[in-house]
């Protein structure tokens, strides 16, 4: 079946527009993970759903940072006044139930001019 | 909190040699251990997981990891290994009832033929 998908696959914006990354699980999948990898910081959790709600929202690193899920399917990763440290491949994930095993998506390529 | 400490960086390698990626984990509580391996430009994939039972967990494409409580430590493992296990190999830890992974630093797997 099809696995978590993520688009866009590259976003390249300017230093203080705002960015939105959408995530598709995999259908039935009740958990949403986002992350993100950059070369500095490594893999990092950054929020967790499970339905819409987010119970773990430790990650986020500022207020810049926010995301929603709707509908327990599609979520959207927003980051308002885009720095450049934000520059990073954002990863989302789904897993069935907890604990289960989490699957990636291709992750999405933030570039902050 | 949790912490995972990949020990090498880099690992070279020459093919049908075996090889060890250590990691060692921190936490004070009990965790769930995964392997996830990300191989050029692809997402990560689960190599392997260790949630309870044998200790001794195996993929199936040759590698093993042995959960050691004493030792905090989940190394990953192959006897044999071939050109196409090029990739960066990241341990990762999640605290039973929680849901987030913690990743290591990674560590980059090269074949030399």
């Amino acid at each position: 079946g099809a696995g978590v998908s993520q688009s866009p696959s590259n976003k390249v914006t300017e230093k203080g527009k705002d960015v939105e990354l959408r995530c598709d699980p995999i259908s039935g999948h009740t958990a949403l993970y986002w992350y993100r990898q950059s070369l500095g910081q490594g893999l990092e959790f950054l929020i967790y759903f499970q339905g819409n709600s987010a119970p773990d929202k430790s990650g986020l690193p500022s207020d810049r940072f926010s995301a929603e899920r709707t509908g327990g399917s599609v979520s959207t990763l927003t980051i308002q006044r885009t720095q450049q440290e934000d520059s990073a491949v954002y990863l989302c994930a789904s897993s069935f139930g907890v604990p289960d095993t989490q699957y990636f998506g291709p992750g999405t390529r933030l570039t902050v001019l | 909190a949790q912490s995972v400490t990949q020990l090498d960086s880099q690992v070279p390698v020459f093919e049908e040699a075996p090889v060890e990626l250590r990691c060692n984990y921190s936490s004070s509580v009990s965790v769930y251990l995964f392997w996830y391996v990300q191989y050029p430009n692809q997402g990560l994939q689960l190599l392997l997981k260790y949630l309870s039972g044998s200790t001794l967990v195996e993929s199936i494409n040759g590698f093993e990891a042995e959960f050691n409580k004493s030792q905090t430590s989940f190394h990953l493992r192959k006897p044999s290994v071939h050109i196409s296990d090029t990739a960066e190999y990241f341990c990762a830890v999640s605290r039973l009832g929680a849901q987030k992974l913690v990743f290591g630093q990674g560590t980059r797997l090269t074949i030399n033929p």
